[in-house]
């Protein structure tokens, strides 16, 4: 069955371009994940929803990030004016319910110039 | 907040060996303990995890252990294979909301 996709797999911006990261969870999970991978590192987390509501952005590191889902599938992460250190691979993870096993997708590759 | 630390950072064992990585945290309230590989240009893949009323699990060549007293957890992979080269991550999270913290990896390298 389909996994949890994420598009594009490679993003290049220039430092104080807007960008819009894109994951696709696995159909009928209600759980969605986003975490920060720098390279060399283990994920962090920055924000979870259940369903369409956010219900901990705990990890977002400024307010340049925001993520939503609106109809609780589809999710998007963006980033405003991005910055050098903006640069990392991001992954989405979803799963059927809380307190369930997460699954990741091959997460979005950003790199800021 | 928790904290999880993870050694060692890099292993290369030879293959038909076994290979152990072994992880601390530092909540006490957690009580999910998932396990998972992570190619080369690919998301993390979950392999084996464990939950604070058990003390192991096994599935093939893989096994966990988690001793909740001394807030440390071990993957235990048996007669490696080249294609368990990867990096390994452990990760904890308690029951609500379940964000996952990570370790930092183990390269782990089998060599032939």
């Amino acid at each position: 069955g389909a996994g949890v996709s994420q598009s594009p797999r490679y993003k290049v911006a220039k430092r104080g371009q807007d960008v819009a990261l894109r994951c696709d969870p696995i159909s009928g999970h209600v759980s969605l994940f986003w975490y920060q991978q720098a390279l060399g590192q283990g994920p962090e987390f920055l924000t979870y929803f259940q369903n369409e509501a956010q219900l901990d952005k705990s990890g977002l590191p400024s307010d340049r990030f925001f993520a939503e889902r609106p109809e609780g599938s589809v999710s998007t992460l963006k980033i405003q004016r991005t910055q050098q250190e903006d640069s990392a691979v991001y992954l989405c993870a979803s799963s059927l319910a809380p307190s369930y096993e997460q699954y990741f997708g091959p997460g979005t590759r950003l790199t800021v110039t | 907040g928790e904290n999880v630390e993870q050694h060692p950072s890099t292993l290369s064992v030879q293959e038909g060996d076994s290979a152990v990585i072994k992880c601390t945290y530092s909540d006490s309230a957690s009580n999910y303990f998932p396990w998972y590989k992570q190619e080369l240009g690919k998301g993390p893949q979950l392999i084996i995890d464990i939950r604070s009323n058990v003390g192991e699990k096994k599935d093939q060549r893989i096994a966990v252990t988690l001793n909740k007293t001394a807030k440390h957890f071990s993957l235990h992979i048996t007669e490696t294979q080249p294609e368990d080269s990867a990096v390994y991550f452990c990760a904890a999270s308690m029951e609500y909301g379940n964000k996952l913290v990570f370790g930092a990896g183990t390269i782990l390298r089998v060599k032939s």
